[in-house]
């Protein structure tokens, strides 16, 4: 199995100050025949289910705010919310659709400092 | 609009079977892989099973291999999941997740809210 790892497990930042959160792959998840990550991240605000935000590591999805951003291949990937808003408060969770078992990893938790 | 309501939660004694429903609209659902992922209380996402659009291939995490069956009912948007041999560590709000693509190989681009299973005697 894939196991997914994210750095670090919670983080307070300034309002429009940078996010970065880390996620760590034990395999990589860059497709060969095709040259895309399998990795995505979502967003999940307490009591909703999540929401994708980015996939194939950095494609954003549509509608959301281009202050996210993915970055990454292989077996290390990065989310950055560039400017962080208080509607971003929330747990951020990366995701392998590699190999099944399709792993997230534990979440990372943004608040407002 | 794309959309998802789960049924079927409950509570039910160890080793009893609840079979979960998730109708979809807004898409053409037989066009998609769909996925159950469950999120124990306060705790993080796992995934569980996955099922092509066809319904012609099924996987399932170790975790619930053997007990869990996921299936489609393309005719009437709808996924299941059928879950016996319930174990406590199985309470958990099981969600449905709509695939980006009719392959089981791909994120989950719209979610439903979810439906809550307890297991307790």
């Amino acid at each position: 199995d894939i196991v997914m790892t994210q750095s670090p497990d919670s983080l307070a930042v300034f309002l429009g100050e940078r996010a970065t959160i880390n996620c760590k792959s034990s395999q990589s998840v860059l497709h060969s025949s095709n040259n895309k990550n399998y990795l995505a991240w979502y967003q999940q605000k307490p009591g909703q289910p999540p929401k994708l935000l980015i996939y194939g590591a950095s494609t954003r999805e549509s509608g959301v705010p281009d202050r996210f951003g993915g970055s990454g291949s292989g077996t290390n990937f990065t989310l950055t919310i560039s400017s962080l808003q208080a509607e971003d408060v929330a747990v951020y969770y990366c995701q392998q659709h590699f190999s099944v078992p399709f792993t997230f990893g534990p979440g990372t938790k943004v608040d407002i400092k | 609009e794309v959309h998802m309501l789960e049924s079927g939660g409950g509570l039910v004694q160890p080793g009893g079977s609840l079979r979960l429903s998730c109708l979809g609209s807004g898409f053409t659902f037989n066009n998609y892989a769909m996925n159950w992922v469950r999120q124990a209380p306060g705790k993080g996402l796992e995934w569980i099973s996955s099922i092509t659009g066809s319904g012609d291939r099924t996987f399932y995490a170790d975790s619930v291999k053997g007990r869990f069956t996921i299936s489609r009912d393309n005719s009437m948007n709808t996924l299941y999941l059928q879950m016996n041999s319930l174990r406590a560590e199985d309470t958990a709000e099981y969600l449905c997740a709509k695939g980006q693509s009719s392959s089981d190989y791909s994120a989950s681009d719209y979610w439903g809210q979810g439906t809550l299973v307890t297991v307790s005697s």
